[in-house]
């Protein structure tokens, strides 16, 4: 089993409506979550991150974590073409003589159709 | 601006000739790391440092070499490279304890080795 799943898609969502990505992870020593957004080509870049079991929201963007279920998605209200990308779901593990490794998911491609 | 720089962007070698990837960055970050990045595969850990002279291998550090002696630069060395290192690669930064802030990336490398 992979340490985090995420659906790699392509997820296609139409324009104007809620894009839903999910991820999964087996460490349940997990302490912190984060989705980084990445444009093909260009470096993955942080728009989220979660720490606590319930919704964290930021603008258009819902991070929700579920530590029992072990179980963390990402909704996008709203959905514009621009928000088309590939999205990686990380977990940061304990911290082991001072590091805090992030682990990633493949990545969900999602597509928003005008 | 707080950044993470990489040189160069984009590199053709041959198989072989010793090449060094440059990260330096701006933040006073105490953790560096490298990642790769394959389609299919995701971001996989190279190496990581947790300080000045502190080092230690990922996930895939076979062929890969890395120095840490200034906090502010991370270098990626690879003796000879092979084929099978064309890759799309990061360089990483975050404070210790990454659980609220995550990695802050550099803009990519891609090395293509004929």
């Amino acid at each position: 089993q992979k340490e985090v799943e995420q659906n790699s898609g392509p997820l296609s969502v139409p324009e104007g409506a809620i894009a839903s990505l999910n991820c999964t992870y087996s460490d349940r020593g997990s302490q912190s979550f984060f989705w980084y957004r990445q444009y093909s080509g260009k470096s993955p870049e942080l728009i989220m991150f979660i720490y606590s079991n319930g919704d964290k929201e930021d603008g258009r963007f819902t991070a929700q974590l579920n530590k029992a279920s072990q179980y963390v998605s990402l909704l996008i209200r709203d959905s514009q073409p621009s928000d088309s990308a590939t999205y990686l779901c990380a977990v940061a593990g304990l911290i082991i003589q001072g590091a805090q490794k992030l682990v990633f998911g493949q990545g969900t491609r999602l597509t928003i159709n005008p | 601006e707080a950044q993470v720089t990489q040189n160069p962007r984009y590199l053709i070698t041959v198989t072989g000739k010793k090449l060094t990837v440059t990260c330096s960055q701006n933040m006073n970050h105490e953790y560096m790391s490298w990642y790769r990045q394959d389609p299919g595969l995701g971001l996989r850990q190279i190496y990581y440092s947790m300080n000045v002279e502190v080092t230690d291998k990922g996930d895939v550090p076979e062929g890969y070499k890395v120095s840490r002696k200034e906090k502010r630069n991370f270098p990626l060395i690879l003796e000879s490279p092979s084929p099978n290192q064309t890759s799309l690669y990061f360089c990483a930064s975050s404070l210790i304890g990454v659980a609220r802030g995550g990695y802050t990336f550099g803009s990519g490398t891609r090395l293509t080795v004929v």
